[in-house]
């Protein structure tokens, strides 16, 4: 079992929709947890950074964890055609190796106007 | 910099050519990473420099691979003897503090042929 587990899509959504992309993983040690946004042939950019449990809200964007499931999940509201790119999530362990990200395969996501 | 530069964007080589690649971050940004990227899978951790302190490369996939920093300037990413396998986007990131997320550049696509 892979450590971070992430459906790779492709996802095809209109434009308007409510997207929802999630994540599992399989380390409870990991407590640092990010979404990235990766367009074609760019670097990943970071979305949400969230420590430990919980709901964290940014315009459009909504990351939650649940730590107890081992589960998080990045929600956007009001697609858009700009939104259309590869998401990834990313997480870390806390101490001294909190450095290292684990990242999902990421997930192909498609806004169509 | 305003972001991470990376060059070059494209490297074609043949096999068993040795390659370097070369990152410039954030101008004060102490911590610097290198990530690859294979076709279909996730980032994979290279190693990571902090300031003057030794480097943690337990990402390194081989002797082939290795890379230098001086002080917090420049990084060089080189590869000898590569293999068809090293093709890949190999990224280049760097960052002030965990809390604030990496600033990734947009990576070198490495063919090896």
């Amino acid at each position: 079992q892979k450590e971070v587990e992430q459906d790779p899509g492709p996802l095809s959504v209109p434009e308007g929709a409510i997207v929802s992309l999630n994540c599992t993983y399989s380390n409870s040690a990991f407590q640092y947890f990010m979404w990235y946004r990766q367009y074609s042939r760019k670097g990943p950019e970071l979305l949400m950074y969230t420590y430990s449990s919980g709901n964290k809200e940014d315009g459009r964007f909504t990351a939650q964890v649940d730590k107890s499931s081992k589960y998080i999940s990045l929600f956007i509201r009001d697609s858009q055609p700009s939104d259309s790119a590869t998401y990834l999530c990313a997480m870390s362990a806390s101490g001294g190796s909190n450095y290292k990200l684990t990242f999902g395969k990421g997930t192909l996501l498609t806004v169509n106007p | 910099g305003a972001g991470v530069s990376q060059s070059p964007s494209n490297k074609v080589t043949e096999k068993g050519k040795d390659v370097e690649l070369r990152c410039d971050p954030i101008s004060g940004h102490t911590a610097l990473y290198w990530y690859r990227q294979r076709l279909g899978q996730g980032l994979e951790f290279l190693i990571y420099f902090q300031g003057n302190s030794a480097p943690d490369k337990s990402g390194l996939p081989s002797d082939r691979f290795s890379a230098e920093r001086t002080g917090e300037s420049v990084s060089t990413l080189t590869i000898q003897r590569t293999q068809q396998e090293d093709s890949a986007v190999y990224l280049c990131a760097s960052s002030s503090r965990l809390s604030s997320g990496y600033t990734f550049g947009s990576g070198t696509r490495l063919t090896v042929v």
